[in-house]
């Protein structure tokens, strides 16, 4: 079975900190994301990555930067953290980004971080 | 602009009876199609997929129909459980190596 293992399930931060979500997967994908699901908006794109030290933003970019130094290895990161940032982050892997066989992408537990 | 929409941001089903979750999307070149269900404090997780080059899929209580003339996609449920209480994501490609379009959920509760 695929697991994509986000490091830290909760987490409150203070406006201004500099903030790391770490994201692992285990089954060689080439494909990695990083979504935010907030009430009433879906799951938004803010980065994703076709391969190790590749990255292509998202829908919703601004605020964040990404590193991929490892192709098991996704991080996201917020430069510094602001309240309107405060949401259940989600990461993501897939063999491919939108199929053919299945476009099935394999999500994390998620990441619910709160930002006083 | 919204490219795939999910209209209702909820629905209440009685147990046994049949759950119908519905998304529209507005680009004619997306050519797959998914259901996610997500429940609260975890991760999404895949349900049912369907081709453009369908107009149904079946998976044991779970049906997707496509009326690609409409731009139409539903997800039917049936009989529906407690179990399926959770918040369900259409989503759409393009294929190839462009990430999936999410629609915004539908929170689908089914009472005992």
């Amino acid at each position: 079975d695929v697991k994509v293992t986000q490091s830290s399930r909760y987490l409150v931060k203070r406006t201004g900190e500099k903030v790391f979500l770490e994201c692992v997967q285990d089954m060689d994908h080439e494909n990695m994301f990083w979504y935010r699901q907030d009430p009433g908006l879906g799951l938004r794109l803010i980065y994703f990555s076709y391969d190790v030290k590749m990255k292509e933003k998202g829908d919703i970019p601004e605020g964040y930067s990404v590193s991929r130094e490892k192709k098991e290895r996704f991080s996201l990161i917020l430069e510094s953290a602001s309240t309107n940032q405060t949401s259940m982050y989600l990461c993501a892997s897939s063999l491919l980004a939108g199929g053919p066989i299945t476009g099935e992408l394999f999500f994390g537990e998620g990441s619910r971080l709160t930002v006083l | 602009d919204q490219q795939v929409k999910q209209n209702s941001p909820s629905l209440s089903v009685q147990e046994g009876r049949i759950s119908i979750l519905n998304c529209d999307y507005t680009n004619s070149m997306f050519d797959y199609f998914l259901w996610y269900k997500k429940y609260p404090a975890e991760g999404p997780t895949f349900l049912i997929s369907i081709s453009s080059i369908k107009d149904k899929n079946e998976d044991g209580r779970f049906t997707v129909f496509l009326n690609k003339s409409a731009k139409h996609l539903s997800l039917h449920i049936v009989p529906s459980q407690p179990g399926d209480s959770a918040v369900y994501f259409c989503a759409a490609t393009l294929g190839g190596n462009t990430p999936l379009v999410f629609g915004k959920g539908t929170r689908l509760s089914v009472i005992a």
